[in-house]
């Protein structure tokens, strides 16, 4: 299975300010996917960051808010802008695996805390 | 709406026990389901799936059943372990290549011994 490095683990942060996650992976993919996590929910989706085109955003999550970089095969990175305590969440990326990719593989995760 | 339900928010088991989780979807669509587990300050982890043209998969202790005409799954672990203690996800998708999944809330299971 693919190794992923996700950084920062955890930060605490100020309102206002903006907070940039990167995933790193150790093989080429096509689709990456970053999942949020808040607190006593389940993981939804942010966005599909695929390389060479703009991300594509689920229903409740927009560009100006998580924009995301995918400048190469094994590179993402996902930003929370003008943070509030309502973001305090878990930020996980994640890509498929499997022999159809039918499965998905997480990374560690970033635990976000907003002041 | 949720479209994958886990509606027992944690479940307490001794050790050498049954646990079943369940989890309920509403997408008739969804053709492939997950179970995922998450232990604190990690991501979760891949556990076992099913795929609609089944009822049963196993996996060692565990082992997943699909309902098909309920939309209901569950997840039995046998026999349960301390270190089966953790967060459990169901997900579910519909099977394509990188399809991103549905997750449920999570079932955290607490195995004492």
């Amino acid at each position: 299975s693919a190794v992923i490095s996700q950084k920062p683990s955890r930060d605490i942060c100020q309102r206002g300010t903006s907070l940039t996650i990167q995933c790193q992976v150790d093989s080429q993919v096509t689709m990456m996917f970053w999942y949020r996590q808040q607190p006593g929910q389940s993981l939804t989706l942010i966005a599909t960051a695929n390389q060479g085109s703009e991300a594509t955003y689920e229903s409740g999550f927009v560009i100006d808010k998580f924009p995301i970089s995918r400048p190469n095969l094994t590179f993402s990175t996902l930003t929370v802008s003008n943070m509030s305590p309502e973001d305090s969440s878990i930020y996980l990326c994640s890509v498929p695996q499997g022999a159809a990719n039918e499965k998905l593989f997480f990374g560690s995760g970033t635990q976000l805390s907003v002041l | 709406d949720q479209q994958v339900k886990q509606n027992s928010p944690s479940l307490s088991v001794q050790e050498g026990r049954i646990s079943i989780l369940n989890c309920d979807y509403t997408n008739s669509m969804f053709d492939y389901f997950l179970w995922y587990k998450k232990y604190p300050a990690e991501g979760p982890t891949f556990l076992i799936s099913i795929s609609s043209i089944k009822d049963k998969n196993e996996d060692g202790r565990f082992t997943v059943f699909l309902n098909k005409s309920a939309k209901h799954l569950s997840l039995h672990i046998v026999p349960s372990q301390p270190g089966d203690s953790a967060v459990y996800f169901c997900a579910a998708s519909v099977y394509q290549a990188g399809t991103a999944l549905i997750f449920g809330k999570g079932t955290t299971l607490s195995v004492s011994s």
